[in-house]
């Protein structure tokens, strides 16, 4: 059975650099049926796409943060990692782990149980 | 970018009653494109529905989704006390992801 799990620094401070990592078990990063990807939620808010990769490296990100992310996957760890660059109080928020199918009738299954990020100094 | 309105905000409906969602877009969605989640209180998310239609493993047949165009609908046939959520519609479209804000079903 599938899980991802994320993990990272519950605090980080404005204008530094938000990193997270997604653990996968139960399957690879390198399934080829497969992308993975980031979702955020602020604070009881609405849900917000963040960006998707490829064990390949190939990414896909939202137009709204492309210049300060980053997604990269590490096959021999089998992880995935963010990196979101010069963070303000706007980027406080739950951010989830999810697999993508994007084949067929692409969809989000399943996700993590997210971590909270806050951006505070 | 596809701009998702949820409506209404909020839905509260007693045990069994019939619920419907609606997600309206600002442009034309695929019907291959569209997802409904699911999220209770405290939880991640979870997928419900995509392809407009079909349900994810372990949904029960209480929820069907429909639609097309800009126009889709989640329906809750029966509701039960665990439907209590907010409910998210998703589309894909030239590699970018949009969700709507959401509707909150209350259970009465």
């Amino acid at each position: 059975q599938i899980q991802l799990q994320e993990s990272g620094p519950g605090l980080v401070k404005p204008w530094e650099t938000l990193s997270l990592t997604c653990s996968v078990s139960g399957d690879s990063v390198t399934n080829t049926d497969y992308y993975w990807g980031l979702i955020r939620q602020p604070p009881g808010k609405g849900l917000e796409w963040i960006g998707s990769v490829y064990y390949s490296g190939t990414t896909y990100y939202s137009p709204s943060l492309e210049s300060r992310v980053t997604i990269s996957v590490d096959t021999s760890k089998n992880q995935f990692s963010l990196n979101l660059k010069s963070v303000t109080a706007a980027d406080t928020a739950i951010y989830y782990c999810a697999r993508l199918k994007p084949q067929g009738d692409p969809r989000w299954d399943p996700w993590g149980q997210g971590i909270l990020v806050t951006v505070s100094s | 970018e596809i701009v998702l309105t949820q409506s209404p905000g909020t839905l509260s409906l007693s045990p069994g009653e019939r619920a419907t969602l609606s997600c309206r877009a600002s442009q034309s969605v695929t019907r291959a494109y569209l997802a409904w989640y699911q999220q209770r209180p405290g939880q991640a998310p979870r997928l419900l529905m995509y392809g407009t239609s079909k349900r994810a493993t372990g949904i029960p047949d209480r929820f069907s989704g429909g639609g097309f165009g800009t126009d889709f609908t989640l329906t809750i046939s029966r509701l039960e006390p665990e439907d209590s959520a907010v409910y998210y519609c998703q589309q894909f479209h030239r590699s970018v992801w949009t969700f709507g804000l959401g509707t909150k079903v209350e259970i009465k």
